[in-house]
């Protein structure tokens, strides 16, 4: 119940497609739906987050699609370009705002953007 | 600009000495901090949970008394790996909740000979 489903675990897009990335989880309890992005030898960067009480939230290229009732999500990188290719992982935890923040990540993508 | 602060970024060390890596929250009180583990082209497994002024929290099956962790302020928590060996080579990454996010440092990478 502590897991976290994430697919493809790899992704070619040419420059300007779109990427898709998918999430899903079992634990209702979650709370908090972070992305990361993470360049090799570097810590995970937060990219973009959404809480369970919104579908959607956009930041800038960065869309986060969330299904409650489906108990997935999903990012969508509009307009991608080769400085987008990264490895990217969902994740999601409880207790949100809390101390504890205590994440359980997804498997990871890595993201190809061609140009 | 970055929040936490990780250090080394890199270590060498031989087998059976040991390592500390250093985590600093950056401007900012964490009273808890997390330490991961990730090996390549694998995601971040947690390790354990670092509480200032008590013991770390440690996730099923890591070995406490090989990675002893100290948060003895607020703002700096400390992963001490022991006698360390070739297969504890990993990327260790630390990160620490601020606003109701959580930030990671740049990581360290152990290589153990």
């Amino acid at each position: 119940q502590q897991q976290v489903k994430q697919s493809p675990q790899s992704l070619i897009v040419q420059k300007g497609g779109i990427s898709i990335i998918n999430c899903a989880y079992e634990n209702t309890a979650f709370d908090y739906f972070p992305w990361y992005q993470q360049f090799p030898g570097k810590g995970p960067a937060l990219l973009i987050a959404i809480r369970p009480d919104v579908s959607e939230k956009k930041e800038g290229r960065f869309t986060i699609s969330f299904n409650k009732s489906a108990k997935q999500f999903s990012l969508h990188i509009m307009d991608s370009q080769p400085g987008d290719s990264a490895t990217y992982f969902c994740a999601a935890s409880l207790n949100y705002g809390g101390a504890t923040n205590k994440l359980i990540f997804g498997t990871g993508t890595l993201l190809a953007v061609q140009p | 600009g970055a929040v936490v602060s990780q250090h080394p970024s890199w270590v060498i060390c031989k087998s059976g000495t040991s390592v500390k890596i250093e985590c600093r929250s950056l401007d900012f009180q964490a009273t808890t901090m997390f330490w991961y583990r990730q090996f390549p082209k694998q995601s971040l497994m947690l390790m354990a949970t670092s509480n200032e002024g008590s013991k770390a929290t440690y996730e099923q099956g890591v070995e406490k008394d090989k990675f002893l962790i100290n948060h003895a302020s607020l703002t700096l928590s400390t992963l001490t790996v022991t006698s360390a060996h070739p297969e504890d080579s990993s990327f260790y990454i630390c990160s620490a909740p601020r606003t109701g996010k959580l930030f990671f440092g740049s990581g360290t990478q152990l290589s153990v000979l």
